[in-house]
């Protein structure tokens, strides 16, 4: 089984609509991240959590929010979706006490906004 | 402005022969430097990482530089496969930041 899983893996959603996508992991790690994907932009940082009580804002947190609701979950939504939120969005994790804190990403999930 | 900077034209190697991908960066002193390769439709995986107090790190087929004055790593793939097509990503970490920093990534292809 995956370590970490994101749910759904697409979606297609109308201007105004309210989304959440989800992340679950079972590497035990305490951080995780939410980052979306723009062709020739890279990864770009939205959120992150270093604990279960700690929640801090990414280069580009506007229009997102988040929600740690356990270590092993942490979800992202989208209050009012617009086109421009359109992108690959993918959730990872970290453990700070191995080698370097590398983090292992999920699958993704491809959000389309109409 | 800070900047992290990768190939966006792709490269296009012969099997069998060495990739070298660069990653330069401008306005940044990252405590280390990691390397992440990405298959289409799914997430990164990470492959390798070097500390600024390094020069050089390998891992079986592949071999990274940090070069802190010149501001660049350097990635190698030696005996290049057709499966090592894929795009690659750096990413640097300040110790003044937990968070990491992606550049947009190269992508290589290895012809057979």
């Amino acid at each position: 089984d995956a370590d970490v899983t994101q749910t759904p893996r697409n979606r297609i959603t109308k201007t105004g609509k309210r989304i959440m996508l989800e992340c679950s992991q079972t590497k035990g790690h305490d951080r995780m991240y939410w980052y979306r994907q723009d062709p020739g932009l890279g990864l770009r940082l939205i959120y992150y959590s270093f604990d279960v009580k700690d929640i801090n804002k990414g280069e580009i947190s506007d229009g997102y929010s988040v929600s740690r609701q356990a270590q092993a979950k942490f979800s992202l939504s989208l209050e009012s979706a617009i086109p421009n939120q359109t992108a690959l969005y993918f959730c990872a994790t970290s453990d700070p006490r191995g080698t370097g804190d590398e983090q292992y990403f999920g699958p993704g999930t491809r959000l389309t906004v109409t | 402005s800070q900047k992290i900077e990768q190939n966006s034209e792709a490269l296009n190697i012969q099997e069998g022969k060495t990739a070298t991908l660069t990653c330069n960066y401008t306005n940044y002193s990252p405590a280390y430097l990691q390397w992440y390769r990405q298959d289409p439709g799914r997430g990164p995986v990470f492959l390798l990482l070097i500390r600024e107090n390094e020069k050089e790190k390998r891992k079986e087929r592949l071999k990274v530089t940090f070069d802190t004055t010149l501001k660049q790593s350097l990635f190698h793939i030696t005996a290049s496969q057709p499966a090592d097509s894929a795009t690659y990503l750096c990413a640097l970490r300040m110790d003044s930041s937990y968070k990491l920093i992606f550049g947009s990534g190269t992508r290589l292809l290895v012809r057979p």
